[in-house]
């Protein structure tokens, strides 16, 4: 069936190790985007892509890097020059062709660096 | 510089009664609002969006109203039900080269008690 899914749920690193969270749809959506939610917070973006190969940083994007190599993956990597990496860290994708379109999220990867 | 707010943390209702969340937003760019609903440890799931043009819209049990001069919004659930206890976040978007990215306010959880 058609979706986002996010692997793993859950993650454990130590710090100063970098990760890397996954994000594959087939929902043939051209645009994909993280955000990171923090308890009390709402979501933030992290990065987006519109086109596949071309990637614009979000409002918190300092340690954090993606690629856009195909347009079903939009993986995120976690850097350790991130200061503050332990959150929930949500995936989700739009169909660009209609403006007035939700975004659609994944279920989420829980990141928790000790 | 928080865009999107919404002021109440928490809004415990009885089951059958409405419930009424509430979202402030600064940026008069704004043009497209959303509304999701979150539970623990899942993505958020779109539940209704307006676009400027109309100040109000309606889907089954939830409407939500925008009022533009007072760049205020609100999402009406009728008739509440225990189900319907998750975090609600409002959500906003503009056009332009901000396509297709949403600014999230804090959330609000919502119980609702049978």
């Amino acid at each position: 069936d058609g979706g986002i899914t996010q692997s793993p749920k859950y993650l454990f690193r130590k710090e100063g190790q970098n990760v890397t969270l996954s994000c594959e749809q087939n929902l043939n959506h051209d645009a994909m985007y993280w955000y990171r939610q923090d308890p009390g917070q709402g979501l933030r973006l992290i990065y987006y892509s519109q086109i596949v190969n071309d990637f614009q940083k979000g409002d918190i994007a300092e340690g954090y890097s993606v690629s856009r190599e195909k347009k079903e993956s939009f993986p995120l990597t976690v850097t350790s020059a991130q200061k503050n990496p332990t959150a929930f860290y949500l995936c989700a994708t739009k169909d660009i062709s209609s403006y007035n379109s939700p975004l659609h999220f994944g279920n989420g990867t829980r990141l928790t660096v000790t | 510089d928080q865009q999107v707010k919404q002021n109440s943390p928490s809004l415990s209702v009885q089951e059958g009664r409405i419930s009424i969340l509430n979202c402030d937003y600064t940026n008069s760019m704004f043009d497209y609002f959303l509304w999701y609903k979150k539970y623990p440890a899942e993505g958020p799931t779109f539940l209704i969006s307006i676009s400027s043009i109309k100040d109000k819209n309606e889907d089954g049990r939830f409407t939500v109203f925008l009022n533009k001069s007072a760049k205020h919004l609100s999402l009406h659930i009728v008739p509440s039900q225990p189900g319907d206890s998750a975090v609600y976040f409002c959500a906003a978007s503009a056009g332009g080269t901000s396509y297709g990215k949403l600014t999230f306010g804090q959330g609000t959880i919502l119980t609702v008690h049978p």
